[in-house]
C-alpha cells in the first residue's frame, strides 16, 4: 500500500497563476482533508470531504476550491495564486469509525 | 471560534529526563484529543490519543492525561531519547465529523 500520496512535491508559482494539487489514497478511506501548515501556526483545515461527491469548508477556505469526484482522490485548486498562499500543504484521510488521520508527505508551494 | 492553545512553543530537555507539553481547548463538546509527532521535513504521525471518557492513557514511555473540567490535556514523555526530537502537535475534535482543531506545536529538543 502506498498510503496517502501527494502530487507535486514542490511547486513555484507566480502571482495570479493557477494550479491543482492532487491527493490520492489507496486505503478506501471515506474522509479526506486538506490542510496548510505555516510556521508557528500548526495545521489549519482548508476543506474536507466525508465521501465521494461531497465537500465542505474548513477554517481557511478562501482562495481555494476542491473536488472529490472519485473516492480515492481529493483535489485542491488555487484559481489565482497569491503570496499569502505560500505554505506547505498536507492531505490526510481516515475511516469514519477510526479517528486517526493518515497524512501525505506534503507539497511545498511558493508563490512569488 | 474554537481554539487550542499549546505550551510551550519550544522545550529543551536533557536526554533521559521527562518532557511535558500542555494544551487547553475551548469547545466543551470536544471529546477526542490526539497527539501527533512531526519530524523535520516529514508528515505528522499519530503517537497517542485519548477520548473524553478516559482520564489517562499510556503507551510505553508516552502518556496523555485529560482534565475535562479544566479543559486541558497534557503529553508526558519519560526517559527522553534523541529520536524524540521533533515538533509535537495536540488537537481537539470539533463537530460530529470529528474535524480537528490543532495547537500551534511544540518543538522538543533533546540535549545529549
Amino acid at each position: 500500500n502506498a498510503g496517502v500520496t501527494q502530487t507535486p512535491k514542490f511547486r513555484v508559482l507566480k502571482t495570479g497563476q493557477s494550479m491543482t494539487l492532487l491527493c490520492a489514497q489507496d486505503m478506501n478511506h471515506e474522509y479526506m482533508y486538506w490542510y496548510r501548515q505555516d510556521p508557528g501556526m500548526g495545521l489549519r483545515l482548508i476543506h474536507y470531504s466525508v465521501g465521494e461527491g461531497t465537500t465542505a469548508k474548513g477554517e481557511v477556505p478562501d482562495g481555494y476550491n476542491v473536488s472529490r469526484l472519485k473516492k480515492q482522490n481529493f483535489l485542491l485548486g488555487l484559481e489565482s495564486a497569491a503570496p499569502s498562499q505560500t505554505s506547505v500543504y498536507f492531505c490526510a484521510s481516515r475511516r469514519p469509525e477510526n479517528y486517526e488521520q493518515y497524512f501525505g508527505p506534503g507539497t511545498r508551494l511558493t508563490v512569488t | 471560534g474554537e481554539n487550542v492553545e499549546q505550551h510551550p512553543s519550544t522545550l529543551s530537555v536533557q536526554e533521559g529526563d521527562s518532557a511535558v507539553i500542555k494544551c487547553t481547548y475551548s469547545d466543551s463538546a470536544s471529546n477526542y484529543f490526539p497527539w501527533y509527532k512531526q519530524e523535520l521535513g516529514k508528515r505528522p504521525q499519530l503517537i497517542i490519543d485519548i477520548r473524553s471518557n478516559v482520564g489517562e492513557k499510556k503507551d510505553q514511555r508516552i502518556a496523555v492525561t485529560l482534565n475535562k473540567t479544566a479543559k486541558h490535556f497534557s503529553l508526558h514523555i519519560t526517559e527522553t531519547q534523541p529520536e524524540d526530537s521533533a515538533v509535537y502537535f495536540c488537537a481537539a475534535s470539533k463537530g460530529s465529523n470529528y474535524q480537528l482543531i490543532w495547537g500551534a506545536g511544540t518543538k522538543l529538543i533533546i540535549k545529549p
